[in-house]
This record gives C-alpha cells, structure tokens and sequence, in this order.
C-alpha cells in the first residue's frame, strides 16, 4: 500500500522558517518524481513544485510564488522528501499535500496519483 | 503561465444528473500529436484530493464508469453521467503541459 506521511507543519512568524517532512512507503520513491501541492484555508489547489528523480539529477521547479525562498530536497535512501520553506509570508498559510507524479512518458501522464494527508503551515505573528 | 478557468465555479444538482464542468486553458495543452496533459481530481472535505481521470480522457483505475472526461486544445470537460450521493464535492481540472504546473479555480458540487 503506498504511503505517504507528511510532518513537520506548524505555527511560524512572519519572515520565520519551517522544513516540512514526507516518508514514502510502498512504491519505488527513487525512481518517482514528487511534487508539493498547497491549499490555503478555504481555497483551490496551488502547485508549489517538484523535484525529478536521480536518473534526471534531482532538478526541481518551482511555482513563481515560492521560487527562491523555498527549497525541494529528498533523500532516496530513506525515501523521504523535504520541503525548505524560509522567509515566510502570511500568504503561505495553507495545508501543504506531498504528492507522487505518476508515469509521465511517451504522450501519457498520469498526474498527481498519489497524496499525503497534508500538513498545515500557519505564518501569524 | 497556462490558466486554467472552470466554470461554473458552484453546482447545484439533484441525484441522478448529469453533471458538465468546464475547464478552459489559456492556451494550448498538447504534447505533440499526443493526448493532453490535463488531468481532473476530485476533493472532499477534510481529504486529499483523488485523480479521477489523466491525459483528458482516460479514467484512473477504479474510479466509477460515470465519470468520464472529454476535450483537446484549450477546451475540457469532466461529466458525471447521473450524480450519486458520494460524487459532491469540488473538482479541479491540472495541466501537467508546461511549467509552472496549474490548478483550475474548482467547482464545487453540492445537493440541490
């Protein structure tokens, strides 16, 4: 059964930093792409970016709103993923999912197959 | 930027309906002479979001036959032949084209 755990959310000031956390079980995680997806309180669904896996060096996009500010990271040998948010702004606040890209090749893409519960980011003073 | 636009953004309708929502891409989502990359999730509250159907028209495995979805180029649907109880619930259409990667604004079906 494929799994995905997100952790590490939490109250956060203004400007403040926050690493989020997601372990992955029951798939190959090494060879997937992951991508974090966001939801602010009452709203749709933001993208907010993915990292490849090693086969395309671990490269990452990012959506504009977030772009150097935060960072997308994982750790294939322990199948977990990161998400560096720093200079946080009230804006972030959301419930931050941990997605899995499905098979995206050869004229078909699956999409976001798999979600996490989400974890909620709160940026209050 | 490709924006996508789904209308209506709100729903009302009776079980046993049939259910259209629009998803308009601001530009084209094509992968050269393939199938689009534009993928539809349906949310509950509280939940994740769950894939319903990928590359516009291909329904993930063990999502009900009355959903369905339809399109190319820059104009998508996602019907539900006849509404069932567990089918309310907001609804985004993705493109997976071209980065950044985008949501639709949703749309919310409720009970009428």
């Amino acid at each position: 059964e494929v799994q995905l755990v997100e952790s590490g959310g939490g109250l956060v000031q203004p400007g403040g930093s926050l690493r989020l956390s997601c372990a992955a079980s029951g798939f190959t995680f090494s060879d997937s792409y992951m991508d974090w997806v966001r939801q602010a309180p009452g709203k749709g669904l933001e993208w907010v970016g993915r990292i490849r896996n090693k086969a395309n060096s671990h490269t990452t996009e990012y959506a504009a709103s977030v772009k150097d500010r935060f960072t997308i990271s994982r750790d294939d040998s322990k199948n977990s993923l990161f998400l560096q948010m720093n200079s946080l702004k009230t804006e972030d606040t959301a419930v931050y999912f941990c997605t899995r890209l499905g098979y995206c090749s050869g004229g078909t893409c699956k999409g976001l197959d798999y979600w996490g519960q989400g974890t909620l980011v709160t940026v209050s003073s | 930027d490709i924006q996508l636009t789904q209308s209506p953004s709100f729903l009302s309708a009776s079980i046993g309906d049939r259910v259209t929502i629009s998803c308009r891409a601001s530009q084209g989502i094509s992968s050269q002479g393939f199938s689009s990359y534009l993928v539809w999730y349906q949310q509950k509250p509280g939940e994740a979001p769950k894939l319903l159907i990928y590359d516009a028209s291909t329904l993930q495995s063990g999502v009900p036959s009355r959903f369905s979805g339809s399109g190319s180029g820059t104009e998508f649907t996602l019907t539900i032949s006849s509404l069932q109880p567990e089918d309310f619930a907001t609804y985004y259409c993705q493109q997976l084209n071209s980065y950044p990667v985008t949501f639709g604004g949703g749309t919310k079906v409720e009970i009428k």
